[in-house]
């Protein structure tokens, strides 16, 4: 089975910063990784797939980006409504698998 | 538009039987797969399994196959998620999804049924 880590767990930071989420594959997984955002009591919102591509509606300030093994999820200028946490998924593997990575939450410094 | 209504909030004893229903309306039911997702309280997604209504092809989780089943009713558009003997353990939010077939990426998502197991 393909193993998803996320660094950081955790991050502290303001609004108007620049944050950067890193997701890893255990083997390549070519661009088949997607990102979410949930929020405390609210269901995961898909953000971006096939690692950059983002979904209709998602801020522009949200971008993703890598291949292969080594992925990353940026928020250009962190707005106040964007505190929340932060998952990868892969979705690489055929007959079809699915995994998330642990989550990174990202709060308020 | 696209919606995915899950079931109530349930709360029940260790040993009994659940099956909570997730209802898609807005699209193709049978176009799509519907994939079933837990969250532990104050822990991350966990993906169980998923199933597309259109010939009812399941796949299972390692981690979950043999303990829940997955299954829909394409005539009334639902999916489901059922145990046969619940545990403690199984105490968590539950969530369905939805995903095209070449791609899963799941959007959108129900809005959670609560499952809490206790004595």
């Amino acid at each position: 089975a393909i193993r998803i880590t996320q660094s950081p767990s955790s991050l502290s930071a303001s609004t108007g910063d620049r944050v950067t989420i890193t997701c890893r594959a255990s083997q390549g997984i070519s661009s088949y990784l997607a990102w979410y955002q949930q929020k405390p009591g609210k269901a995961p919102k898909l953000l971006i797939y096939a690692a950059s591509t983002l979904q209709s509606g998602v801020p522009s300030r949200f971008s993703g980006s890598g291949s292969g093994t080594d992925f990353t999820l940026t928020i250009s200028c962190l707005q106040s409504e964007d505190f929340a946490t932060y998952y990868c998924q892969q979705y690489y593997s055929y007959p079809p698998e699915v995994t998330f990575g642990p989550g990174t939450k990202v709060d308020i410094k | 538009e696209v919606q995915l209504v899950q079931s109530g909030a349930e709360v029940k004893k260790p040993g009994e039987s659940l099956k909570i229903s997730c209802k898609g309306s807005g699209y193709s039911f049978t176009s799509y797969w519907i994939g079933w997702v837990r969250q532990m309280p104050g822990k991350g997604l966990e993906w169980m399994g998923i199933i597309y209504p259109g010939d009812s092809d399941t796949r299972y989780s390692p981690s979950f196959q043999g303990q829940v089943t997955i299954s829909a009713d394409k005539s009334i558009s639902t999916a489901y998620l059922q145990w046969s003997s619940l545990k403690a353990s199984d105490t968590a939010m539950y969530y369905c999804a939805r995903a095209p077939y070449d791609i899963l990426k799941f959007d959108p998502w129900g809005q959670g049924t609560l499952v809490t197991v206790s004595s």
